[in-house]
């Protein structure tokens, strides 16, 4: 069964760091690009950032260029999120997720960015 | 960045009657090297993550009911649900990943 497990989610206040990791199973996790995407609160879906398979491509959405690093360990079948100046319309359930023919999505973590 | 605008933002349809939800990109999303069109549709219920239904614009992925179609080639795409069922009430998605991925505003389908 494919998995995909966030953690790191919580509370911060403007101007702080978060740090989002994502546990993938039950998928041959290093032959897969992956993604971040986002959802504030009642709202839609926002691609925040992507990774190909060996890292050799990243990309950003302008929200997010110059405070936010992805980055993945194969060998851990781990994904990554360094999250920093993080401001309050960084607030939003954060998805991992794999690329999107695929279709594996994680349920979510949610960052609170408030003071 | 692609531009998904789907239509209509709100949907209320019978019990067992087709719904209809169109999208279009403001760009071709068909890749002339393999003729695939990069747009899925994916479902979302409340306090749950999307999940995917089509993909490649009309490969139904796995488990998912066939009374969901879809169909369009470059610009201009739909979702059919040929009769539609009380677990289908969701907000629907359109997206593209022929260049980093955009979604459509959503589509919230209602029964009438």
């Amino acid at each position: 069964e494919v998995q995909l497990v966030e953690s790191g989610g919580g509370l911060v206040k403007p101007g702080g760091s978060l740090r989002l990791s994502c546990a993938a199973s039950g998928f041959t996790f290093s032959t897969y690009s992956m993604n971040w995407v986002r959802q504030a609160p009642g709202k839609g879906l926002e691609w925040v950032s992507s990774i190909s398979s060996t890292s050799s491509y990243i990309y950003y959405a302008d929200s997010v260029k110059d405070r936010f690093t992805i980055s993945r360990d194969n060998a851990k079948n781990s994904l990554y999120l360094q999250m920093n100046s993080l401001r309050a319309e960084d607030t939003a359930v954060y998805y991992c997720a794999s690329e999107m023919a695929a279709g594996y999505w994680g349920q979510g973590t949610l960052v609170t960015v408030s003071s | 960045d692609i531009v998904m605008t789907q239509s209509p933002e709100s949907l209320a349809v019978s019990l067992g009657e087709r719904a209809t939800i169109n999208c279009k990109s403001s760009q071709s999303v068909l890749h002339s090297s393999n003729n695939k069109n990069y747009l899925a549709w994916s479902q979302q219920k409340p306090g749950q993550p999307p999940k995917l239904l089509i993909y490649w614009a009309s490969t139904r992925n796995s488990g998912v009911p066939d009374r969901f179609s879809g169909s369009g080639s470059g610009t201009d795409f739909t979702l059919t649900i040929s009769s539609l069922q009380a677990e289908d009430v969701a907000v629907y998605y359109c997206h593209q990943y022929y260049s980093s991925p955009t979604f459509g505003q959503g589509t919230k389908l209602e029964i009438k």
